[in-house]
């Protein structure tokens, strides 16, 4: 199996609304990834988790909130977006240590309105 | 900072011709370069990767080289068809890092 399953594929939300994505893999993998990519632009790296701890939060605001319950799942929690957030969220996930291909889910579109 | 230029934005050419894309990265501790193609509403997928020790590799119509001294590595596509028609993303990792530098992609389109 190598999918990373991402649910929901859209989702359209208010500005005070709170909501979660979701990511799965079961490859055995111990990095898991979110990403943020807007139209015509390369994937933007947000977090990262390697065995279930965060290692990297590139300065997203805190109205994004990761949480890895275990080493197949990957959350995204979402609270008071706004506009400019709308975008594909994709999670990816890859084998630990060097020189390892990351595999990317289909991603959420997210609309905040 | 890390960072990848990536050209040309866009390349338009005909079916069966070939499509160079080119990349230059900075951080010389870059020893993993993987090129992704990304089709219109779908995720990026990896379509072939090159590593520091090496300096080509090729996938049947797809080749791509890295000078490591120069820093720069490219992406070949021989006999082009219309689904190749993507965008391509390049991309340079470090050992033991989990951050991926990306280009800032190439639409590539193929004419019929």
């Amino acid at each position: 199996d190598t999918e990373v399953t991402q649910t929901p594929k859209h989702l359209v939300m208010g500005m005070t609304n709170k909501k979660s994505l979701k990511c799965e893999q079961h490859m055995g993998h111990r990095a898991m990834y979110w990403y943020k990519q807007k139209a015509k632009k390369p994937p933007e790296l947000m977090f990262v988790y390697s065995y279930e701890k965060l290692s990297i939060n590139e300065s997203v605001p805190s109205r994004f909130s990761p949480e890895c319950p275990n080493s197949s799942l990957l959350n995204l929690h979402l609270h008071a977006l706004q506009p400019e957030d709308s975008a594909l969220y994709l999670c990816a996930s890859s084998a630990q240590g060097a020189e390892t291909e990351a595999f990317f889910g289909q991603g959420t579109r997210l609309t905040v309105v | 900072g890390e960072n990848v230029e990536q050209h040309p934005s866009t390349l338009s050419v005909q079916e069966g011709d070939s499509a160079v894309i080119k990349c230059t990265y900075s951080d010389s501790a870059s020893n993993y370069f993987p090129w992704y193609k990304q089709e219109l509403g779908k995720r990026p997928q990896l379509i072939i990767d090159i590593r520091s020790n090496v300096g080509e590799k090729k996938d049947q119509r797809i080749a791509v080289t890295l000078n490591k001294t120069a820093k720069h590595f490219s992406l070949h596509i021989t006999e082009t068809q219309p689904e190749d028609s993507a965008v391509y993303f390049c991309a340079a990792k470090r050992t033991g890092g989990f951050k991926t530098i990306f280009g800032a992609g190439t639409r590539l389109f193929v004419k019929a």
